[in-house]
């Protein structure tokens, strides 16, 4: 079945540094994706999507890449501050207009 | 602009006791969605309506009723409550037809059943 999967449960960075939290996805037909991200006690919230039709978007501080040839996404996140500290998902939509969620990565940010 | 919205925040029951989760939102979206969030498994899509008198199942519907009562509000019935639905139960809410998958998510209800 269709399947959106990140690749590390956790993720541990130095303030300041960048970050990259990487996800893998199986349903080709997948035309949109979203990251979100979860802080401790609160529901998803939106960062930046990205339709299949491109492969890079930017927005303030992220930076969102698509390869469609290995049904890869990650999220690059600039001069990580500890704000930052939360649990992100990748989600990829299916045909039924679904969002298909992966398992989240959890970001650390060291001080 | 509250978005969307949940009630309770919190909740605990006993086995076999019955609650109704309240789930409203105020940004005109035509979609809502249930869905529960328990540790290591992601977002799982309980019940979902696409529109104002429309309801499908999701991928775990087992135990769980919903409605539709309007095009604000799309509560989440559990009949009798299970200790395997203890967890986190979270609405979503978007409109397809402008253009985008983005579902926008309320604060969350933690349920617990003992």
């Amino acid at each position: 079945g269709e399947s959106v999967g990140l690749h590390l449960p956790t993720l541990s960075v130095q303030e300041g540094d960048n970050s990259i939290i990487n996800c893998a996805y199986s349903n080709s037909a997948s035309d949109y994706f979203i990251w979100y991200k979860q802080e401790s006690g609160k529901g998803p919230q939106f960062i930046i999507d990205i339709r299949s039709n491109m492969d890079k978007r930017q927005g303030q501080r992220v930076t969102v890449l698509l390869n469609k040839t290995v049904k890869h996404l990650s999220l690059q996140i600039a001069a990580t501050q500890p704000g930052d500290s939360a649990v992100y998902f990748c989600a990829g939509n299916n045909q039924g207009g679904k969002l298909i969620f992966g398992q989240g990565t959890e970001l650390s940010v060291k001080p | 602009n509250a978005g969307v919205t949940q009630t309770p925040k919190f909740q605990v029951l006993k086995t076999g006791q019955s609650m109704t989760l309240q789930c409203a939102q105020d940004m005109n979206h035509n979609s809502m969605y249930w869905y529960r969030q328990d540790p290591g498994m992601g977002l799982r899509l309980i019940y979902y309506s696409a529109s104002e008198g429309t309801t499908d199942k999701g991928e775990v519907p087992n135990g769980y009723n919903v409605s539709r009562l309007n095009k604000r509000e799309f509560s989440l019935r559990l009949e009798s409550a299970a200790p395997s639905q203890t967890s986190v139960y979270f609405c979503a809410s978007n409109s397809r037809d402008r253009g985008t998958d983005t579902q926008y998510f309320g604060p969350g209800t933690r349920l617990t059943v003992l």
